[in-house]
Order: C-alpha cells, then sequence, then structure tokens
C-alpha cells in the first residue's frame, strides 16, 4: 500500500485544456513537492509547500497544500505538449524517509 | 555543473551475479538516497544515508546493501540480484535533507536493471 496515492493514473488531453491531479493520504506530512520527470531523466522538482492550505503558482501551474497537510492538488492552465510528462508527489515526514506518490502520467496531444 | 552521476544506465545480468550501481555526486551535499521506480507504484526508497558512515533503511531495502565512505559515492550493492530486482533505479541528493523545508532532491538519471 503506497502512503501517497495520486489520481489520475493517466491522462491524455488536447493542448489548451485544463487539468487537476491528485494527490491523497490518510498521513499528515510535514511538507509536500511535487517534481516532473520525462522520460529518460530523473525527476525535478517543481515546488515545495510546507504550510496547510497554501497555494502556490508556477506560471500555469496552481499547487495547493490541504488544510490538514494529508493532501495536494496540481492544476495546470491551457496545458501545453511541453507539460508531458510523469507529476510525481513527494512527502516528508518525521524522520529522513521521503514518501512518493504512484505517480500520474500527462500526455497533451497538439 | 551540479549533477548527480550515475553508471552503468543500463545492465542486464542473470541471477545470482553480485553488481554494483555506482552514485557520485558533485554538490557536497550530505544526503543521499536510492529509490527504485516500477510502473504504477512511483518511486520507492531503498536505503538513504544522512551523512559519511550513517546509512539507514528506507522501504524496501531487502536485497540491496550500501556504504558510504566518502561524502561524494554512495554505491548501491545487489549480492545476489533476483528477477524481481528487475526495475529502473535512481540515486537523488540533498544538501539539507528532507527534514528541513525546502530540502529539494537532485536526481541521477537512473540505472535501468534486467535481472533475467
Amino acid at each position: 500500500t503506497q502512503l501517497l496515492e495520486q489520481s489520475p493514473q493517466f491522462l491524455s488531453i488536447q493542448e489548451g485544456e485544463n487539468l487537476t491531479v491528485y494527490c491523497n493520504s490518510s498521513s499528515v506530512f510535514s511538507s509536500l513537492q511535487w517534481y516532473r520527470q520525462e522520460p529518460g531523466e530523473g525527476p525535478v522538482l517543481l515546488v515545495t509547500v510546507v504550510t496547510g492550505g497554501e497555494v502556490k503558482k508556477l506560471k500555469r501551474l496552481t499547487f495547493q497544500f490541504g488544510d490538514a497537510r494529508k493532501d495536494s492538488s496540481l492544476h495546470i492552465t491551457a496545458a501545453q505538449p511541453g507539460d508531458t510528462g510523469l507529476y510525481l508527489c513527494a512527502g516528508a515526514r518525521t524522520g529522513n524517509q521521503f514518501y512518493f506518490g504512484t505517480g500520474t502520467s500527462l500526455t497533451v496531444i497538439p | 555543473e551540479a549533477q548527480v552521476t550515475q553508471n552503468p544506465r543500463y545492465l542486464i545480468t542473470v541471477t545470482g551475479k553480485k553488481l554494483t550501481v555506482t552514485c557520485s555526486q558533485n554538490m557536497n551535499h550530505e544526503y543521499m538516497s536510492w529509490y527504485r521506480q516500477d510502473p504504477g507504484l512511483g518511486l520507492r526508497q531503498i536505503y538513504y544515508s544522512m551523512n559519511v558512515e550513517v546509512t539507514d533503511k528506507g522501504d524496501v531495502p531487502e536485497g540491496y546493501k550500501v556504504s558510504r565512505k566518502e561524502k561524494r559515492n554512495f554505491p548501491l550493492i545487489l549480492e545476489s540480484p533476483s528477477p524481481n530486482q528487475t526495475s529502473l533505479y535512481f540515486c537523488a541528493s540533498s544538501y539539507r535533507g528532507v527534514l528541513s523545508f525546502g530540502g529539494e532532491l537532485f536526481f541521477g538519471e537512473g540505472s535501468r536493471l534486467t535481472v533475467l
């Protein structure tokens, strides 16, 4: 059983559409991060959120940390082919283990 | 250029033949970690190290060993590989460790291992 469950697992949309990816857990996290991974490469950090209810924007990407710090969402506005990739949420708890979500594979069709 | 380097990038081996995947970082990071990535399971942590000579188990340590004799290197050792260890492996490092807010993980490019 994964500590962090992401939905949907796969998402294929047309260029210009909006989408939301969810990252859910029954556990509380001290901080939560989102990474993007492209084929043949390692994940790259997009954002870190540390406060319950926090919202961060990165151009067309909006990240939110749940009030209870158990979940997070990633919203992309007007998706572009360059947004294609695997999106991974990751949460830190006590100790030095970092738990990754199950991943959401996004394909944006031109 | 700041980077995490893994070798080999691709490896096909047979059951029981010991192998080592090397990982080196040039950022003077204290924290290093190994993950395996399998479809539908995301990244699962195998081992991590907070500093030289300090290592600890992650979620899936069975069948793996690590060592941290130098700050820059963190090799992953499979003493007797089995087919269920076929996976994509990533090494990562971080300056402040994941306890600190903003502890960004820097990943290598991955090592794809197939055990026949």
